[in-house]
């Protein structure tokens, strides 16, 4: 079975500039998480998805930040106008609805902002 | 909200001897369920050891821990470390019925010395 992908692997911005990830979770996880993992902090969690509904994007700046699911499989988080603070890798996770509790976590996407 | 706490950033042990992780938490759920997540480096986060029974012992790859909700306590412990347990270890838990919506300390960075 194949794990959770995320591209790219690494990106480098200046301030200001757009990017954007993607991740194609586990073949049949219906539930897909993104988190912010700041240098030497654990894991933080910024919006989750059951199939294409967000369920929770409360912790998503939302005024730069945005993400998408549009047929409950493949997902793109978005940054408008990335800041220095936004540097992070950001982990793509998957599961299988919640009646497994166990989250599968993809390489990440290594950003950082100059 | 939810908090997981895991008081030491860096733990150093020589290989061969028993070593003991912290993580305590707050919560005002009253069924969670609580993991060990380790990192490697520049890997994604994967899980070690997953418990949501008050105190029962778990068990995984010679690590174990046990749920103390009297404490709020779920460390984890080896009886021997070895060099390949050298990695980021974080506590997390999650609301069970929540999308298994996790919540993780800022980690422990395990380093064994021959």
């Amino acid at each position: 079975e194949a794990g959770v992908t995320q591209s790219p692997r690494y990106a480098v911005l200046q301030e200001g500039q757009a990017v954007s990830f993607w991740c194609d979770p586990i073949s049949g996880h219906d539930t897909l998480y993104w988190y912010q993992q700041p240098r030497d902090q654990g894991p933080q969690l910024l919006v989750y998805f059951r199939d294409e509904a967000v369920i929770d994007n409360s912790q998503l700046p939302s005024d730069r930040f945005s993400a998408v699911r549009p047929k409950g499989t493949n997902s793109t988080l978005k940054i408008q106008s990335a800041k220095q603070g936004d540097t992070a890798t950001y982990l793509c996770a998957s599961s299988r609805g919640h009646s497994s509790y166990e989250q599968y976590f993809g390489p990440g996407t290594r950003l950082t902002v100059l | 909200g939810d908090s997981v706490t895991q008081t030491e950033g860096l733990v150093t042990v020589t290989e061969g001897l028993p070593v003991k992780l912290n993580c305590t938490y707050q919560t005002t759920y009253l069924t969670i369920a609580f993991f060990w997540y380790v990192q490697y480096l520049n890997e994604a986060p994967q899980v070690l050891l997953r418990s949501s029974t008050d105190n029962k012992r778990t068990e995984h790859q010679g690590f174990h821990a046990t749920l103390h909700k009297s404490s709020s306590s779920f460390h984890l412990q080896k009886s021997s470390a070895q060099l390949s347990d050298s990695a980021l270890y974080y506590c997390a838990l999650s609301q069970s019925g929540s999308f298994n919506k996790l919540t993780f300390g800022a980690g422990t960075r395990l380093a064994v010395c021959p």
